[in-house]
């Protein structure tokens, strides 16, 4: 069975310090994993992608599977970033499903 | 169009009542999903088509829930006789044939459905 854990619910910074949200994941196989963003009243986006190893307004996460996790980071945050991130793993292609983590509310504080 | 569309935003049934939800993907995708959250908590994953076939249906739950994906049609989603627990907001999702990697899919706004 495949499960994603996010174990801040909700996360607080202030604008310009640094920024990790925590992904963790259990699965047998070689899984893909996504960050999304849902901004407030926005649809659900996708943020990252593991396996285009890009950074996206500023946020990179890096595959671990030594320690199965897969971090959300950026150096410098902004107020426009705060959001709900969710953390989401894939077994397979386009056609499979995601699994999802709780989601992790990040407040950029001024 | 380049966006999932789902209709409606809203949805309001008594209980016991039918719900039926809609969601046309972007055109040239394969494949559709459905998702449940219920409290802004975690999304529940329903059922997948490829096509108009089902592709994957292990989330539903068969008594009362059925989803269908016609041709030239958007797809949809039925809870027959609804009940409380069911109120949650319903999102669709679509994402292109590509063979290998998951280029993830891109999401609809939901149906917030609310059965009171």
């Amino acid at each position: 069975a495949q499960r994603v854990t996010q174990p801040e619910k909700l996360l607080s910074v202030f604008k310009g310090a640094p920024v990790e949200l925590k992904c963790n994941y259990s699965y047998s196989g070689s899984p893909e994993l996504f960050w999304y963003v849902q901004y407030s009243r926005q649809r659900l986006q996708l943020l990252l992608r593991h396996i285009s190893r890009e950074s996206i307004k500023g946020f990179t996460a890096d595959l671990n599977k030594g320690e199965t996790s897969f971090h959300l980071k950026k150096p410098f945050a902004q107020e426009e970033d705060s959001a709900m991130y969710y953390c989401a793993l894939s077994s397979g292609g386009s056609n499979y499903k995601l699994t999802f983590g709780k989601g992790t509310l990040l407040t950029v504080n001024p | 169009g380049e966006e999932v569309a789902q209709t409606p935003k809203h949805l309001v049934r008594g209980e016991g009542q039918k719900a039926k939800l809609y969601c046309a993907p972007i055109k040239g995708h394969s494949y559709v999903f459905w998702y449940q959250q219920v409290l802004k908590n975690e999304f529940k994953f329903l059922i997948s088509f490829q096509n108009e076939n089902v592709f994957d249906e292990t989330g539903m739950p068969k008594e009362r829930f059925s989803a269908k994906c016609l041709p030239n049609s958007p797809c949809s989603l039925e809870i027959q006789a609804t009940k409380l627990e069911d109120s949650a907001v319903y999102f669709c999702a679509s994402s292109q044939s590509i063979q290998g990697s998951n280029y993830g899919y891109t999401f609809g706004s939901g149906t917030r459905l609310t059965v009171v």
